[in-house]
């Protein structure tokens, strides 16, 4: 069955600490996105990727980064510099640049810190 | 800019009885409507969308949704929920730009 994989589903960070969050779909999307979850404020775009090798930033991507070197994967690191990085992960992929057609989600990773 | 509503944070309702979920949107543009569903710990799952044409629009679940243009509104209806529709529930807009905008999301309590 084609989907998202999100790895792992539970990740503790260290102070000072990278992470970095594992997202691979098999679903031949163009188009795939990182959103961070919490409680009360909906999902808030923190990057994401058209096509291969491009990505743009969302609205709050300021201690994260992210690259796209093949099409099924868009890894999401989260650097020291994010100084609240506890949160709900989710990535989603779609057919590319199209407004009609939905996202597909995975089943996300929740970040704690130590 | 697109922006999107979801009126109620919570919304607590006994098994078999009717259900509405609120949702209004604000854009300049037409839009692309969607209603997703996330139970507790999970992705998001599409529920029901609105493209084009009939302004009601059936999703999985036994849910339904209307398109009111006027009112800038998409609720989403189901006429008796069970315990297993517990779960968050997200309205999303497409509208000008390549980004879906969501809502900040109704939890859906059922109660026996």
């Amino acid at each position: 069955d084609g989907g998202i994989t999100q790895s792992p589903k539970y990740l503790f960070r260290k102070e000072g600490q990278n992470v970095t969050l594992s997202c691979e779909q098999n679903l031949n999307h163009d188009a795939m996105y990182w959103y961070r979850q919490d409680p009360g404020q909906g999902l808030r775009l923190i990057y994401y990727s058209q096509i291969v090798n491009d990505f743009q930033k969302g609205d709050i991507a300021e201690g994260y980064s992210v690259s796209r070197e093949k099409k099924e994967s868009f890894p999401l690191t989260v650097t020291s510099a994010q100084k609240n990085p506890t949160a709900f992960y989710l990535c989603a992929s779609s057919i590319g640049r199209r407004r009609d057609q939905p996202q597909h989600f995975g089943d996300g990773t929740r970040l704690s810190i130590l | 800019a697109q922006s999107v509503t979801q009126l109620d944070s919570q919304v607590p309702v006994f098994e078999e009885a009717p259900v509405e979920l609120r949702c209004n949107y604000s854009s300049s543009v037409s839009v692309y409507l969607f209603w997703y569903v996330q139970y507790p710990n999970q992705g998001l799952q599409l529920l029901l969308k609105y493209l084009s044409g009939s302004t009601l629009v059936k999703g999985i679940n036994g849910f339904e949704a209307e398109f009111n243009k006027s009112q800038t509104s998409f609720h989403l209806r189901k006429p008796s929920v069970h315990i297993s529709d517990t779960a968050e529930y997200f309205c999303a807009v497409s509208g000008n730009t390549d980004k879906l905008i969501f809502g900040t999301g109704t939890r859906l309590q059922v109660f026996p």
